[in-house]
């Protein structure tokens, strides 16, 4: 069975910085392509960025919100993916989801259940 | 990127079909077959419902359905149900490992 955990949610204030972590199994790791999406409170869905696995390079990509702010990673080793986010602002305040793509064009996909990040002062 | 076009709102009573429509452009939707939708209850993650512009992941009622026409995405509820009451969002790849996502439609069962 698939399980995407996500952690590391919490309170921050405006500047600040907060990791968050996905743990993942059920499924190969090594091999997957992992999402962030976020919610913010009473919003939409938000596309955050998107890890490669190592054998395809393991680049990331991110939205124009976040690029230079925000910086995702993996560990195979431990099957997690990462989310760090620096200079946060009040807009960055959400429930922020991780996501296995089981297809590199976005396609079928699990989702995990997702942490709360609150920005305030 | 701009979010994909959605209605706010859709309605329909109880076994009545209810279609809600994805705008985007020919750089997302148009350019790619690659759209998915996903139902999303209050306080609780998405579940995908249709990917890949048609098709239905196991444990999907066959009461959802998928469609599109040049730019825009089409998710069909037939014989709607009480617990299809739900928000509903589209995605779609948008290229260079780019996702978009809709700005969501909210469906009542009247």
């Amino acid at each position: 069975e698939v399980q995407l955990v996500e952690s590391g949610g919490g309170l921050v204030k405006p500047g600040g910085s907060l990791r968050l972590s996905c743990a993942a199994s059920g499924f190969k790791f090594i091999d997957a392509w992992m999402s962030w999406v976020r919610q913010a409170p009473g919003k939409g869905l938000e596309w955050v960025g998107r890890i490669k696995s190592k054998g395809s390079g393991g680049t990331a990509d991110y939205a124009a919100a976040v690029k230079g702010r925000f910086t995702i990673s993996r560990d195979d080793s431990k099957n997690t993916v990462d989310l760090q986010m620096e200079s946060l602002k009040v807009e960055d305040a959400a429930v922020y989801y991780c996501k296995w793509e089981r297809s590199r064009y976005y396609g079928m996909d699990d989702w995990g259940q997702g942490t709360t990040v609150t920005v305030s002062s | 990127q701009s979010a994909l076009t959605q209605p706010p709102s859709a309605s329909g009573s109880p076994g009545q079909s209810v279609t809600i429509s994805c705008t985007g452009t020919s750089s997302d939707v148009g350019g790619y077959n690659y759209v998915s939708w996903y139902q999303q209850h209050p306080g609780k993650a998405p579940r995908l419902m249709i990917y890949e512009v048609i098709k239905r992941p196991s444990g999907v009622p066959d009461r959802f359905s998928g469609s599109k026409s040049g730019n825009t995405a089409s998710l069909t509820v037939s014989g709607l149900q009480a617990e299809d009451e739900a928000d509903y969002y589209c995605s779609s790849y948008a290229g260079g490992n780019i996702l978009v996502f809709g700005t969501g439609t909210r469906v009542t069962v009247l």
